[in-house]
This record gives structure tokens, sequence and C-alpha cells, in this order.
């Protein structure tokens, strides 16, 4: 198992609710990136963080938005949440920038909108 | 943009056999190329990554190779167990990671 945590591992919410889904990095990972898994697919970019600032992002709406800690912990939020969003969602550290560097994965927020 | 295909989309086998996942992907300019496993529900766990310069790499019963002017890698299994059954996806890394949907395998005991 890595050292990536993420937190609630179960979620059920309402469309139109928000949401925050919260990543704990494994020590010394000063990068995380988020992903959203829909059923059937393999995980989408959703977008990474480098000490506290984005670095990137895939093609999700802004009402996706993320932080990310001096401790190097993220969040992850979603506003307006519509049927579509529920997911798997994962997030994934590095311990630096480039692309040589595996990601290392935590089990992931199980996201329902009903 | 990078797409990164994988078939078969399932696979099932009976204990024992040897397989092949395949893995193709259509921008070569790539750094590396990974191998997951995940298990349902569950995130995700790293079995190998592949360097550019590489062309093979193998962990205990899983080997994986890498043909980048081809844009392909394999995943080779040996002599498959139950405790295999699960979803593999591969991904490369650009500005983002990009992973194929997944082939899920089933071994039959």
């Amino acid at each position: 198992e890595t050292g990536v945590t993420q937190s609630p591992t179960h979620l059920i919410k309402t469309r139109g609710q928000q949401v925050t889904l919260r990543c704990s990095s494994q020590s010394g990972h000063n990068t995380v990136s988020w992903y959203q898994q829909a059923l059937g697919q393999g995980p989408q970019f959703i977008f990474q963080y480098y000490r506290e600032e984005e670095n990137g992002r895939g093609n999700f709406p802004p009402r996706f938005s993320g932080l990310q800690f001096p401790n190097y912990s993220s969040e992850l939020n979603v506003n307006a949440l519509e049927l579509d969003d529920s997911a798997l969602y994962l997030c994934a550290t590095t311990p630096g920038l480039g692309v040589i560097q595996t990601q290392y994965f935590g089990p992931g927020t199980r996201l329902l909108v009903l | 943009k990078q797409e990164v295909t994988q078939i078969p989309a399932a696979l099932s086998v009976p204990e024992g056999e040897n397989l092949v996942l395949n893995c193709s992907f259509t921008d070569s300019a790539i750094y590396n190329l990974q191998w997951f496993r995940q298990d349902p529900g569950k995130g995700l766990t790293s079995l190998l990554l592949i360097q550019s310069s590489q062309r093979e790499q193998t962990s205990g019963r899983l080997n994986a190779s890498l043909d980048k002017s081809s844009g392909r890698s394999t995943l080779y299994i040996a002599a498959s167990q139950p405790g295999d059954s699960a979803t593999y996806l591969c991904a490369v890394p650009g500005n983002q990671f990009y992973f194929g949907t997944g082939t899920s395998l089933t071994v039959i005991p």
C-alpha cells in the first residue's frame, strides 16, 4: 500500500450540492494530482498542484476547484453537483515535478450524486 | 493529444494460462509507460514502470515490453492465478497522465 490516504471513502450527495474531498500525501511528496474515474473508464486528469499552486488542468469546468496546503495535503471541491459527477475520485502524489516520476495513488473516494 | 487504447476490454482465462494484455498510444514521444492494477472499487497499484530507454521490465510473473516506434506496450502474465483477477490499466505521462480504459481480467480456478 502507498502512504496516500483519502477521505471520505464513500459519499452520497444530491444534485446541486457541493462536496469536498481530501487527500493526504505520501511523506516527502510535494505534488498531487486529482483524477475522476467513471464506471468502466480509465481515470481522467482533473488538475495538479505543486507547492500549493495549480500546475496544469484537464478538461473540467471551473466548478471543479482545488487547494494544496503547506503540508502538501490537498482538497478537491466540486460545486453545483451534477448526476454525471458520480465517479471514483483518485488522488496521486509524486516527490516532485517531472514526467519520469511514478505516481502513488490513494484508495479513492466514491461519490454518488442522486 | 495523446490517446491510449487497451485491447481486449475484457479477458477470461483458466488458471495457469499465460496471457498478454495490449496497450497502444498515439504519440510516441513518451518518457515512460506505466502499468497499474485496480481491484474493484479500489485505487491503483503500480506494477511496472518502463522508461523510454528500456524495452522490457520484469517483476515476478509480470513482464512488460515497450516499442515506442510502433506505439505499443504489452503486459505478459505468466502462469495466471485467480488472485490476478483485476483491471489492468496502462498510462503514459505528458503534461498530464493519460490512461487507457483498461482490460478486465478474470482468472477462473
